[in-house]
């Protein structure tokens, strides 16, 4: 069975702070690949970032950075210093052999002022 | 500049009326997705399309159609059979990875919010 768990249904956060969200995935298959989605109050989605199975390396883009860790399953994301305009709700997602996407619930992401 | 388009913003139904629910790229991207989303949940796949004038069922098909005459476009048909339409529509496109033949990463539209009354 393929599925994306994002345990976190809400954080809420003052600004400045670090806020880690959690991304945990099942699947059978030795390829896949890893996604993280922003969506705003807007509704569109946002594509943040893709990874492939084969690369463990950590991404660091400004004040996100993402931890990939095939040991444990986990595909978390780090937004560090946040602000006001990180509220949204992230999505982590996968894709495995038949392209499709597998989403997550999502994690409501609120940034106090 | 190159992007999604959905059409119209909101959209308000009638019981037992259809209907149509537009979805337009210029990225020159062959496959196309249309995703359903309901309140503090995920999304859940619809239909897609990998090329012109082919498409399969996603996970929640019933009650929905669609259509891929142009690469282009990708208009979803929500049907007077679909039980629970009220939801917030999201089309997305990709473009396929060569040589291996799997897509790349989904862009997605601004969404459709669906409304019946």
């Amino acid at each position: 069975a393929q599925k994306v768990t994002q345990a976190q249904t809400e954080i809420s956060v003052v600004e400045k702070e670090d806020v880690t969200l959690d991304c945990v995935y099942e699947t059978r298959d030795t390829t896949y690949y890893l996604f993280w989605y922003k969506q705003p109050p807007s509704g569109e989605l946002v594509f943040l970032i893709r990874r492939n199975s084969f690369d463990e390396q950590n991404e660091i883009s400004g004040r996100y950075s993402w931890n990939f860790q095939k040991s444990t399953s986990s595909f978390n994301f780090t937004i560090t210093a946040s602000q006001v305009v990180d509220s949204a709700v992230y999505f982590c997602a996968l894709s495995t052999n038949t392209d499709k996407l597998i989403f997550g619930t999502g994690t409501r992401l609120q940034v106090f002022p | 500049d190159g992007g999604i388009t959905q059409s119209p913003k909101y959209l308000f139904r009638k019981e037992g009326q259809n209907v149509t629910l537009s979805c337009e790229q210029n990225l020159n991207h062959d496959a196309m997705y249309w995703y359903r989303q309901d309140p503090g949940q995920g999304l859940r796949l619809i239909y897609y399309s990998q090329i012109v004038n082919d498409f399969q069922k996603g996970d929640i098909a019933e009650g929905y159609s669609v259509s891929r005459e142009k690469k282009e476009s990708f208009p979803l048909t929500v049907t007077s059979a679909q039980k629970n339409p009220t939801a917030f529509y999201l089309c997305a496109s990709s473009r396929p990875i060569f040589p291996s033949g799997r897509t790349d990463t989904q862009y997605f539209g601004p969404g459709t919010r669906l409304t019946v009354l």
